[in-house]
């Protein structure tokens, strides 16, 4: 089966830098993905790594790590509206994504 | 702009009752997905389709079913809705099966009573 694993909570100031981190346990992993979901909406795509290292976005940067089962979505320069939930998820042989439960991010002034 | 649509944003019904949730996406997906969110289980997949006709069981099958007679729609049914049904239902589509990214819809929050 697959696991994932990310904090349930986190809080950060405005204009800030915050790391989620997310470490998985899968079997013939393909890639991790993050999404970003404000409450009442749709989660949103945001980011895909399948290789190592960092893939940057804007303000947002996700980072993975093959060997470590591991990953992280950085979000800089902190705003009121990234208060959210992000999920990690992995893809792996032929089966969907599986998400983690998600992380609630509170931005605080 | 791509866009998967769900028929109800809020829909309440009773224990026992057949339930219909539609979802509808333009952007001639092959794949489509249901999900059930409950707070602090994040998204649990229910079933997926890779194709017209044919379908997947994904984590948490039991009491749903669902139907793809048509590549854009895809539909959820509870037989015989149940109160631990009561939740939030969400509808993605992907390019490929595999695809790190899908699209989602608004989602319908179902209540059983």
């Amino acid at each position: 089966g697959q696991s994932l694993e990310q904090p349930s909570e986190v809080t950060a100031v405005e204009g800030a830098i915050v790391q989620i981190n997310c470490t998985y346990q899968t079997s013939g992993f393909y890639g991790l993905s993050w999404y970003q979901q404000h409450d009442g909406g749709a989660p949103t795509f945001l980011s895909y790594n399948a290789l190592d290292g960092l893939e940057e976005t804007g303000r947002f940067s996700s980072f993975l790590s093959r060997s470590d089962s591991y990953g992280y979505l950085l979000l800089q320069e902190l705003q009121m509206k990234d208060s959210a939930s992000y999920f990690c998820a992995v893809n792996s042989g032929n089966t969907p994504l599986v998400f983690g439960k998600g992380t609630r991010l509170s931005v605080i002034a | 702009d791509v866009k998967v649509t769900q028929s109800s944003r809020y829909l309440v019904k009773r224990t026992g009752e057949k339930v219909f949730l539609e979802c509808v996406q333009d952007m001639d997906h092959e794949n489509m997905f249901w999900y059930r969110q409950d707070p602090g289980l994040g998204l649990r997949l229910i079933y997926f389709s890779y194709d017209v006709k044919m379908k997947e069981k994904g984590d948490i099958p039991e009491g749903y079913s669902v139907s793809r007679e048509k590549k854009e729609r895809f539909s959820l049914i509870l037989e015989s809705a149940s109160t631990n049904q009561t939740s939030m239902y969400l509808c993605a589509s992907s390019l490929t099966v595999l695809d790190g990214e899908q699209f989602f819809g608004p989602g319908t929050r179902l209540t059983v009573l």
